[in-house]
Order: structure tokens, then C-alpha cells, then sequence
């Protein structure tokens, strides 16, 4: 089966520094990997997605991830964070003959000003 | 191009009455996927659906819920004789055809049931 995991509840960093956001993957296969974020009592926003070639995906937002196929991960990053990043975050594989997504369990993400 | 529309974006029921949530597609777009969002959890997959067909209904609870995604009109997640368990945050997402598995969905804002 594929699933994600995000060994990380939540992840809290002063505004400014960089941030990292934490995923791991177990796929069968070529895996296709997104991350989705989402604001407070809103839907998901898509951010980026792998699904071949350059293991440095550049997403919206300023948002990027590296896959790195040794260590199984997916770990989203910004070099610089904001105050209005602060979101829950989440990573999450297609899964199923109905390619729905199987979700992580999300990451809270708090940046302080 | 308007989003995926979720209606209502808050729906308060009764133990014991229904509740009916509605999934308004992207233009173009003839997949939908219902997910329920339990407080402090993730998104869980409950059903797959194409204009009239039920594609895979895995994650949907055997009783009580329906589905159903007519050749006009939203889609729509029907729950009977709501309890508190069904408390959740509703979304749908929705998708073209013929896309493959690399493919995002677009995800609406989903509505959030309380029961009382």
C-alpha cells in the first residue's frame, strides 16, 4: 500500500529562518508526491508535486522540496519564512485505482515573528 | 474560472436528522473525490465518483452514507440519522478525465458538520 508519514506534529521556527517540514514515503513503483497546505477553516491548496526528473521541485508560494529516493523523503522547504506561512501542512501519495490521495497527518507549521 | 464550490460551508444538524453536502466541480472537471477531515486528523478518502457512476466507495461508512454525482448538478454526500461521530469537515476535490496518477486535484473549502 502507499502511504506518507510526517513523523513531525508540529514544527515552530522564527520568521525569517529557514523552514523544513518533514515527509517520508513508502511507494511501490515510481512515486508521484504532493504537498497541500491549508489555512485555517479553509480547503486545501495545492504547493508542488514530484513526479519525475529533478529531485528539487519549485512550488507556489516560494515553497520547494527535495526527493531523495536513498532516504525515502520529501521534506518541503523555504529558505526564508514568513508569519503567513503558519498553516498545517500536509504531503500525501496517490493511492488506490481511483488515484485518490492517501494523506500524512499533517504538520502544523508556527512561525514567530 | 470559479473553484470547486462546496455548499453549505457550515451545516448544523440534529441527532438523527440528515444531512445533505454539495460538490460543485471545476468547469471541466467529471472526477470527484469526497474526503472526511476528523478534528485533529488527516484527510481519509471516502469515495470516488464520475458523472452517474460510483467508482470506489472503500472509505465510506457501509451504513448511513451515500453518494451521488447525477448527470446535472453537484454532487452530493448524503448522510442519514446523523450522531455526533459524524462531526467532521467535509471536502470534495475534484479532477479532468483521462489525467494521470501525477495530476493534482483542486480541493474546495470544504463544509463543516456539527451535530448537536
Amino acid at each position: 500500500a502507499q502511504s506518507v508519514a510526517q513523523p513531525e506534529d508540529q514544527v515552530n521556527v522564527a520568521e525569517g529562518n529557514p523552514l523544513t517540514v518533514k515527509c517520508t514515503y513508502s511507494v511501490s513503483g515510481n512515486p508521484y508526491l504532493f504537498w497541500y497546505v491549508q489555512y485555517p477553516n479553509r480547503g486545501l491548496q495545492f504547493l508542488l508535486k514530484y513526479i519525475t526528473g529533478d529531485n528539487l521541485v519549485k512550488g507556489s508560494y516560494g515553497f520547494e522540496a527535495e526527493f531523495n529516493k536513498s532516504q525515502t523523503s520529501f521534506h518541503l522547504k523555504k529558505p526564508s519564512a514568513l508569519v503567513s506561512d503558519s498553516a498545517l501542512y500536509f504531503c500525501a501519495v496517490p493511492s488506490g485505482s481511483a488515484r485518490q490521495l492517501t494523506f500524512g497527518s499533517g504538520t502544523q507549521l508556527t512561525v514567530l515573528p | 474560472n470559479a473553484g470547486v464550490m462546496q455548499n453549505p460551508r457550515h451545516l448544523v444538524r440534529r441527532r438523527g436528522q440528515e444531512a445533505r453536502l454539495r460538490c460543485s466541480p471545476m468547469k471541466g472537471h467529471s472526477h470527484v473525490y469526497w474526503y472526511r477531515q476528523l478534528p485533529e486528523e488527516g484527510l481519509k478518502f471516502m469515495v470516488y465518483l464520475q458523472k452517474e457512476n460510483i467508482i470506489d466507495e472503500s472509505g465510506m461508512p457501509k451504513e448511513r452514507f451515500s453518494a451521488e454525482f447525477p448527470k446535472e448538478g453537484p454532487s452530493i454526500l448524503r448522510i442519514q440519522q446523523v450522531v455526533r461521530g459524524d462531526s467532521a469537515a467535509y471536502f470534495c476535490a475534484t479532477a479532468k478525465p483521462g489525467q494521470g496518477r501525477g495530476t493534482e486535484a483542486f480541493f474546495g473549502q470544504g463544509t463543516r458538520l456539527t451535530v448537536v
